[in-house]
């Protein structure tokens, strides 16, 4: 398997701040990383696709100027909300991608509130 | 474009029986599925995958089984407890890409 880790598990910001999250893997070096996005009641919904050194691949309808990513490390991704807004609200999930059965372990989330 | 749905949407039922949970989707060009046990307010915890190549997979009391050709997965639980109560997710990866599409989810509760 392998260990991620996200922080914060939960942040509360007001409306028109950035907010920084940090996916790490905790046991090996991963090339790519993704996140995910989880409405209430909803399933998850790819976001983008980070890769270390490169620029991330993001998702139709993702706007990459709003939803910052940078994977600058082989074991360190974050993801930075510019200029949220009460509708960003969601549950934010990392995974890195192990093995060459492609198969993803995922972070326990972060918890967005925008007031 | 590659739909993955679950049926039921939500299940409740008593300790002890033998459940099943169902995934379909759309295109059957799969490289991998995976179903994923999701606990409130946290992260996924993978509980088995299944190549393309592969008719099942089994883990303890859970069976997972994938017939390609028709675009369908179940997922056996048996003897379910109430700790195997939270949200069941299936999702497939494409070929060529390293993208899960994830299934609606299944809520589960059993309770004693």
């Amino acid at each position: 398997g392998a260990v991620v880790s996200q922080h914060p598990s939960r942040v509360i910001c007001k409306s028109g701040t950035s907010v920084k999250i940090e996916c790490r893997s905790l046991d090996f070096q991963a090339t790519t990383m993704f996140w995910y996005r989880q409405f209430p009641k909803q399933s998850l919904m790819l976001m983008a696709t980070s890769n270390e050194g490169s620029k991330a691949t993001y998702e139709q309808g993702v706007e990459k100027d709003k939803f910052l990513i940078n994977h600058a490390s082989l074991t360190l991704s974050t993801l930075t909300v510019t200029s949220a807004h009460p509708e960003d609200s969601s549950f934010y999930i990392c995974s890195v991608e192990r093995g060459d059965l492609g198969e993803q372990y995922f972070g326990p989330g972060t918890r967005l509130t925008v007031t | 474009k590659q739909e993955v749905t679950q049926i039921p949407a939500a299940l409740s039922v008593p300790e002890g029986e033998n459940l099943v949970l169902n995934c379909s989707f759309t295109d059957s060009a799969i490289y991998n599925l995976q179903w994923f046990r999701q606990d409130p307010g946290k992260g996924l915890t993978s509980l088995l995958l299944i190549q393309s190549s592969q008719r099942e997979q089994t883990s303890g009391r859970l069976n997972a089984s994938l017939d390609k050709s028709s675009g369908r997965s179940t997922l056996y639980i048996a003897a379910s407890q109430p700790g195997d109560s939270a949200t069941y997710l299936c999702a497939v990866t494409l070929y060529n890409t390293d993208k899960l599409i994830f299934g609606t989810g299944t809520r589960l509760q059993v309770f004693p």
